[in-house]
């Protein structure tokens, strides 16, 4: 069982919907970081929090820490945000590795 | 550009050879890290450096596999007598020291056994 799991695995929206991705993580994780990666591969950091709500944009990211539970919300949807989004949680004490969800493919269609 | 920079972008070699990527971190950062992603998964460590000492190495690291940060700054990836499996896109990252920062990657490396 992986750590950090992501759904829906796949997405489709029309353009302006609201969309929200979820992220559920085990014990042992301390901070969740949120990724953008486009075909082609190259991957952005979008979050990271260990608590709270985050806004940058037209995108918002919480986190339950109680729950263990964070979400990606992208309000006012484009084509242009059609992507794979990516939660990683760091795992224990050190702060150091990343440990991957499987990613949500996003497709925004005009 | 002062972003993570990784080279090649694309190698193809065959089952056997040896390849060696090489990743050019942030400038400022301590940590590097390189994770590999096979086609629709999300990416799994591999292992990291804090200026030129490795951390820690993922099981995933066979012995096939070494990492060097011989300065602190650039970083290489070599993979010896390459196999099939191996075929996957190799992620560096880096980040400041400090617990729980930010990772920035680069473009990535795909590599392809034929």
């Amino acid at each position: 069982k992986n750590e950090v799991e992501q759904s829906p695995q796949n997405l489709t929206a029309q353009e302006g919907e609201f969309i929200t991705i979820n992220c559920s993580y085990s014990v042992g994780i301390s901070a969740l970081h949120w990724l953008q990666q486009h075909p082609g591969g190259g991957i952005v950091s979008l979050f990271m929090l260990s608590s709270g709500k985050k806004k940058h944009g037209r995108l918002i990211a919480t986190i339950n820490i109680q729950e263990k539970h964070s979400s990606l919300h992208i309000t006012a949807s484009h084509p242009r945000d059609s992507a794979v989004y990516i939660c990683a949680g760091y795992e224990g004490t050190s702060g150091s590795r990343l440990t991957f969800g499987e990613g949500t493919q996003l497709t925004v269609n005009p | 550009d002062t972003g993570v920079s990784q080279d090649p972008r694309h190698k193809i070699t065959k089952r056997g050879q040896n390849v060696t990527f090489r990743c050019d971190p942030i400038s400022e950062h301590n940590r590097l890290y390189w994770y590999r992603q096979t086609l629709g998964q999300g990416p799994e460590f591999l292992t990291y450096f804090q200026n030129e000492a490795q951390l820690e190495k993922s099981r995933l690291l066979s012995d096939r596999f070494s990492a060097e940060r011989p300065k602190g700054s650039f970083s290489t990836l070599e993979i010896q007598r390459t196999e099939q499996g191996d075929s996957a896109m190799y992620l560096c990252a880096s980040s400041y020291r400090d617990r729980n920062q930010p990772q920035h990657f680069g473009d990535g490396t795909r590599l392809s056994i034929l």
